[in-house]
Protein backbone atom coordinates (compact mmCIF):
# COMPACT_ATOMS: atom_id res chain seq x y z
CA UNK A 1 0.00 0.00 0.00
CA UNK A 2 1.68 3.29 -1.19
CA UNK A 3 -0.57 5.27 1.21
CA UNK A 4 -2.29 7.75 -2.12
CA UNK A 5 -5.96 7.01 -2.38
CA UNK A 6 -8.28 7.34 -5.30
CA UNK A 7 -11.66 7.04 -5.48
CA UNK A 8 -13.71 5.83 -6.94
CA UNK A 9 -12.00 2.34 -8.15
CA UNK A 10 -13.87 2.12 -11.05
CA UNK A 11 -16.72 4.34 -12.84
CA UNK A 12 -18.39 3.87 -16.06
CA UNK A 13 -20.30 6.82 -18.03
CA UNK A 14 -21.74 7.39 -21.39
CA UNK A 15 -20.50 10.15 -24.04
CA UNK A 16 -20.92 13.41 -22.91
CA UNK A 17 -20.62 13.28 -19.26
CA UNK A 18 -18.76 15.02 -17.11
CA UNK A 19 -16.48 12.62 -14.24
CA UNK A 20 -14.41 13.72 -11.15
CA UNK A 21 -11.90 11.87 -10.22
CA UNK A 22 -10.42 12.21 -6.71
CA UNK A 23 -6.97 11.46 -4.99
CA UNK A 24 -5.95 11.87 -1.48
CA UNK A 25 -1.77 12.19 -1.68
CA UNK A 26 0.37 10.31 1.02
CA UNK A 27 0.87 12.41 4.72
CA UNK A 28 3.62 14.89 4.17
CA UNK A 29 3.79 14.82 0.71
CA UNK A 30 2.74 18.12 -1.30
CA UNK A 31 2.77 17.18 -4.78
CA UNK A 32 0.16 15.60 -6.73
CA UNK A 33 0.72 14.15 -10.42
CA UNK A 34 -2.32 12.69 -12.34
CA UNK A 35 -1.66 10.33 -15.03
CA UNK A 36 -3.79 8.88 -17.76
CA UNK A 37 -2.53 5.08 -18.40
CA UNK A 38 -4.56 3.44 -21.93
CA UNK A 39 -3.32 0.07 -24.01
CA UNK A 40 -2.03 2.17 -26.88
CA UNK A 41 -0.79 5.07 -25.56
CA UNK A 42 1.36 3.76 -22.17
CA UNK A 43 1.47 6.45 -19.37
CA UNK A 44 0.70 9.76 -20.25
CA UNK A 45 1.52 13.05 -17.73
CA UNK A 46 -1.61 15.22 -17.39
CA UNK A 47 -0.54 17.25 -14.55
CA UNK A 48 1.19 18.34 -11.33
CA UNK A 49 0.13 20.62 -8.44
CA UNK A 50 2.39 21.23 -5.65
CA UNK A 51 0.67 22.76 -2.22
CA UNK A 52 -2.07 24.04 -4.37
CA UNK A 53 -0.69 25.66 -7.34
CA UNK A 54 -0.37 24.14 -10.98
CA UNK A 55 3.40 23.19 -11.27
CA UNK A 56 3.81 21.28 -14.49
CA UNK A 57 1.31 20.43 -17.58
CA UNK A 58 1.70 17.98 -19.74
CA UNK A 59 -0.80 15.99 -22.29
CA UNK A 60 -3.34 17.59 -20.55
CA UNK A 61 -6.63 18.00 -22.74
CA UNK A 62 -8.98 21.25 -22.63
CA UNK A 63 -11.35 19.13 -21.76
CA UNK A 64 -9.70 18.40 -18.67
CA UNK A 65 -8.90 20.24 -15.47
CA UNK A 66 -7.17 19.24 -12.19
CA UNK A 67 -7.15 21.07 -9.11
CA UNK A 68 -5.34 21.03 -4.84
CA UNK A 69 -7.34 21.80 -2.23
CA UNK A 70 -5.98 23.20 0.85
CA UNK A 71 -5.92 20.13 2.23
CA UNK A 72 -3.93 19.10 -0.38
CA UNK A 73 -6.30 16.11 -1.66
CA UNK A 74 -6.96 16.82 -6.00
CA UNK A 75 -9.57 16.25 -8.20
CA UNK A 76 -9.19 15.24 -11.87
CA UNK A 77 -12.43 16.69 -13.60
CA UNK A 78 -13.01 15.28 -17.38
CA UNK A 79 -15.91 16.43 -19.28
CA UNK A 80 -17.33 16.69 -22.50
CA UNK A 81 -16.14 12.73 -22.19
CA UNK A 82 -15.77 10.46 -25.83
CA UNK A 83 -14.85 7.00 -26.01
CA UNK A 84 -11.30 7.89 -26.24
CA UNK A 85 -11.04 8.87 -22.78
CA UNK A 86 -11.41 5.16 -21.71
CA UNK A 87 -8.28 4.05 -19.38
CA UNK A 88 -6.95 3.93 -16.21
CA UNK A 89 -6.27 7.37 -14.13
CA UNK A 90 -3.20 7.07 -12.07
CA UNK A 91 -2.90 9.98 -9.30
CA UNK A 92 0.96 10.07 -7.53
CA UNK A 93 2.10 12.13 -5.08
CA UNK A 94 5.95 12.62 -3.87
CA UNK A 95 8.60 12.74 -1.16
CA UNK A 96 10.14 16.36 -0.87
CA UNK A 97 12.74 15.30 -3.40
CA UNK A 98 10.24 14.82 -6.01
CA UNK A 99 11.90 11.94 -7.41
CA UNK A 100 10.49 9.05 -5.66
CA UNK A 101 6.85 9.17 -6.97
CA UNK A 102 3.89 6.87 -4.98
CA UNK A 103 1.28 6.09 -7.14
CA UNK A 104 -2.30 5.55 -5.91
CA UNK A 105 -4.79 2.41 -7.03
CA UNK A 106 -5.86 4.14 -10.23
CA UNK A 107 -9.61 4.65 -11.75
CA UNK A 108 -10.85 2.68 -14.68
CA UNK A 109 -12.51 5.02 -16.28
CA UNK A 110 -15.05 3.05 -18.86
CA UNK A 111 -16.81 5.34 -21.61
CA UNK A 112 -19.64 3.63 -23.35
CA UNK B 1 9.76 9.17 -33.22
CA UNK B 2 8.87 8.83 -29.39
CA UNK B 3 11.09 10.86 -26.64
CA UNK B 4 11.17 7.24 -25.00
CA UNK B 5 10.90 3.92 -26.41
CA UNK B 6 11.16 0.16 -24.77
CA UNK B 7 10.67 -2.68 -26.28
CA UNK B 8 7.44 -3.96 -25.18
CA UNK B 9 7.79 -7.27 -25.45
CA UNK B 10 6.69 -9.75 -23.75
CA UNK B 11 9.89 -10.99 -22.72
CA UNK B 12 9.79 -14.73 -21.17
CA UNK B 13 12.62 -16.09 -19.26
CA UNK B 14 13.33 -18.71 -16.74
CA UNK B 15 13.27 -18.52 -13.25
CA UNK B 16 16.72 -17.63 -12.12
CA UNK B 17 17.90 -16.14 -15.37
CA UNK B 18 19.24 -12.53 -15.79
CA UNK B 19 17.30 -9.93 -17.21
CA UNK B 20 18.02 -7.16 -19.06
CA UNK B 21 15.39 -4.17 -19.92
CA UNK B 22 16.34 -1.51 -21.69
CA UNK B 23 15.49 2.11 -22.72
CA UNK B 24 16.51 4.93 -25.34
CA UNK B 25 15.60 7.86 -25.56
CA UNK B 26 16.00 11.21 -27.54
CA UNK B 27 16.02 14.55 -25.01
CA UNK B 28 19.42 15.13 -24.26
CA UNK B 29 18.04 17.39 -21.64
CA UNK B 30 16.79 14.29 -19.45
CA UNK B 31 19.17 14.21 -16.40
CA UNK B 32 16.51 12.01 -13.46
CA UNK B 33 16.20 8.22 -14.90
CA UNK B 34 13.96 6.03 -12.61
CA UNK B 35 12.43 2.13 -13.22
CA UNK B 36 8.85 1.21 -12.04
CA UNK B 37 7.65 -2.10 -11.66
CA UNK B 38 3.74 -2.59 -12.50
CA UNK B 39 1.75 -5.23 -11.60
CA UNK B 40 -1.85 -5.92 -13.35
CA UNK B 41 -4.18 -3.37 -12.86
CA UNK B 42 -2.05 -1.92 -9.89
CA UNK B 43 -0.20 1.35 -9.70
CA UNK B 44 3.23 1.61 -10.34
CA UNK B 45 5.91 1.39 -7.53
CA UNK B 46 9.54 2.65 -7.95
CA UNK B 47 11.94 0.27 -7.94
CA UNK B 48 15.01 2.66 -8.41
CA UNK B 49 16.37 6.22 -9.40
CA UNK B 50 19.38 7.68 -10.78
CA UNK B 51 20.94 10.62 -11.70
CA UNK B 52 23.05 11.38 -14.74
CA UNK B 53 25.24 8.18 -15.83
CA UNK B 54 26.65 5.04 -14.08
CA UNK B 55 25.32 2.52 -12.21
CA UNK B 56 23.31 1.99 -9.09
CA UNK B 57 22.42 -1.56 -7.49
CA UNK B 58 20.00 -2.45 -5.31
CA UNK B 59 20.21 -6.15 -3.87
CA UNK B 60 19.07 -7.94 -7.18
CA UNK B 61 18.93 -5.02 -9.56
CA UNK B 62 21.43 -2.82 -11.26
CA UNK B 63 20.63 0.36 -13.27
CA UNK B 64 22.70 1.61 -15.67
CA UNK B 65 22.84 5.12 -17.06
CA UNK B 66 24.74 5.78 -20.49
CA UNK B 67 23.92 9.31 -21.15
CA UNK B 68 25.94 9.40 -24.14
CA UNK B 69 24.25 6.64 -25.53
CA UNK B 70 20.90 7.90 -24.30
CA UNK B 71 20.38 4.34 -23.22
CA UNK B 72 19.10 3.43 -19.86
CA UNK B 73 19.06 -0.58 -18.54
CA UNK B 74 18.02 -2.40 -15.82
CA UNK B 75 19.61 -5.87 -14.58
CA UNK B 76 17.63 -8.32 -13.04
CA UNK B 77 19.35 -11.23 -11.07
CA UNK B 78 17.91 -14.59 -10.14
CA UNK B 79 14.99 -13.76 -11.48
CA UNK B 80 11.63 -14.85 -9.63
CA UNK B 81 8.34 -15.49 -11.04
CA UNK B 82 6.98 -12.53 -8.50
CA UNK B 83 9.54 -10.30 -11.32
CA UNK B 84 6.83 -10.37 -13.35
CA UNK B 85 5.39 -7.51 -14.25
CA UNK B 86 5.23 -4.59 -16.64
CA UNK B 87 8.53 -2.33 -16.18
CA UNK B 88 8.25 1.12 -17.01
CA UNK B 89 11.21 3.51 -17.37
CA UNK B 90 10.76 7.22 -16.67
CA UNK B 91 12.94 10.10 -16.60
CA UNK B 92 12.79 14.01 -16.34
CA UNK B 93 14.58 17.09 -17.22
CA UNK B 94 14.01 19.23 -14.36
CA UNK B 95 13.77 17.88 -10.75
CA UNK B 96 10.31 16.46 -9.71
CA UNK B 97 8.45 18.07 -12.72
CA UNK B 98 7.07 16.58 -15.67
CA UNK B 99 7.89 12.87 -16.24
CA UNK B 100 8.04 11.04 -19.43
CA UNK B 101 7.44 7.19 -19.13
CA UNK B 102 8.43 4.48 -21.52
CA UNK B 103 5.64 2.04 -22.81
CA UNK B 104 7.04 -0.28 -20.96
CA UNK B 105 8.30 -4.24 -21.08
CA UNK B 106 6.11 -6.96 -19.92
CA UNK B 107 8.35 -9.45 -18.35
CA UNK B 108 7.04 -13.15 -17.57
CA UNK B 109 9.62 -15.40 -15.48
CA UNK B 110 8.38 -19.13 -15.57
CA UNK B 111 8.84 -21.25 -12.60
Amino acid sequence: DSGVTQTPKHLITATGQRVTLRCSPRSGDLSVYWYQQSLDQGLQFLIQYYNGEERAKGNILERFSAQQFPDLHSELNLSSLELGDSALYFCASSSPTGLEQFFGPGTRLTVL
Amino acid sequence: QKEVEQDPGPLSVPEGAIVSLNCTYSNSAFQYFMWYRQYSRKGPELLMYTYSSGNKEDGRFTAQVDKSSKYISLFIRDSQPSDSATYLCAMNDNYGQNFVFGPGTRLSVLP
